[in-house]
């Protein structure tokens, strides 16, 4: 079964860090592209980031860029997210989704994990 | 404020068609394709309408897809309780970046 199982979600104080985890199985991680996207309480989705297959390409939404590092290890099937200075407005259940290849132009999110809740409060 | 434009409401009857509209520019609708999600409460979104209006598998041919210029559309019809749930269209900008719009909420009367 393909699945994304994703972990390290909680509490955390402004200014804090946290690392969010994403397990992939059921299918070859090492070949697709992978990305995060998060939703705020009662707020739609938001794209985080993505990283290529090889983590040669990588991209921020600019609401995250400096702040945020998108990872992966192919040898152990995981996406990670690294988030620095978090802000209030982080807080959001945050989802990893692996793309669906329709098109040499574009791709969509056909797989996604059950998310992981993170928190920035004081 | 999402980059895509959609209303935050929609409603219709059992059986009726019901469309959601998604207005973006020319960096991104306007020059990439469009997908559509649907989400049941407090799930994780579902791929429903890929590549403008194309279906994934298992998806019915209740829902279908069309895009134009800067604006694409979602209809459903014969509409079914079942498709209350909130509604995202998506797609990429020109600089590699994914868009979402702010998401439509359908409620079946």
């Amino acid at each position: 079964e393909v699945q994304l199982v994703e972990s390290g979600g909680g509490l955390v104080k402004p200014g804090g860090s946290l690392r969010l985890s994403c397990a992939a199985s059921g299918f070859t991680f090492s070949s697709y592209s992978m990305n995060w996207v998060r939703q705020a309480p009662g707020k739609g989705l938001e794209w985080v980031s993505s990283i290529s297959s090889s983590s040669s390409y990588i991209y921020y939404a600019d609401s995250v860029k400096g702040r945020f590092t998108i990872s992966r290890d192919n040898a152990k099937n995981s996406l990670y997210l690294q988030m620095n200075s978090l802000r209030a407005e982080d807080t959001a259940v945050y989802y990893c989704a692996r793309p669906y290849y329709y098109d040499s132009s574009g791709y969509a999110f056909d797989i996604w994990g059950q998310g992981t809740m993170v928190t920035v409060s004081s | 404020q999402s980059v895509l434009t959609q209303p935050p409401s929609a409603s219709g009857t059992p059986g009726q068609r019901v469309t959601i509209s998604c207005s973006g520019s020319s960096s991104n609708i306007g020059s990439n394709t469009v997908n559509w999600y649907q989400q049941l409460p407090g799930t994780a979104p579902k791929l429903l309408i890929y590549s403008n209006n194309q279906r994934p598998s298992g998806v019915p041919d209740r829902f279908s897809g069309s895009k134009s210029g800067t604006s694409a559309s979602l209809a459903i019809s014969g509409l079914q309780s079942e498709d209350e749930a909130d509604y995202y269209c998506a797609a990429w900008d020109d600089s590699l970046k994914g868009v979402f719009g702010g998401g439509t909420k359908l409620t079946v009367l």
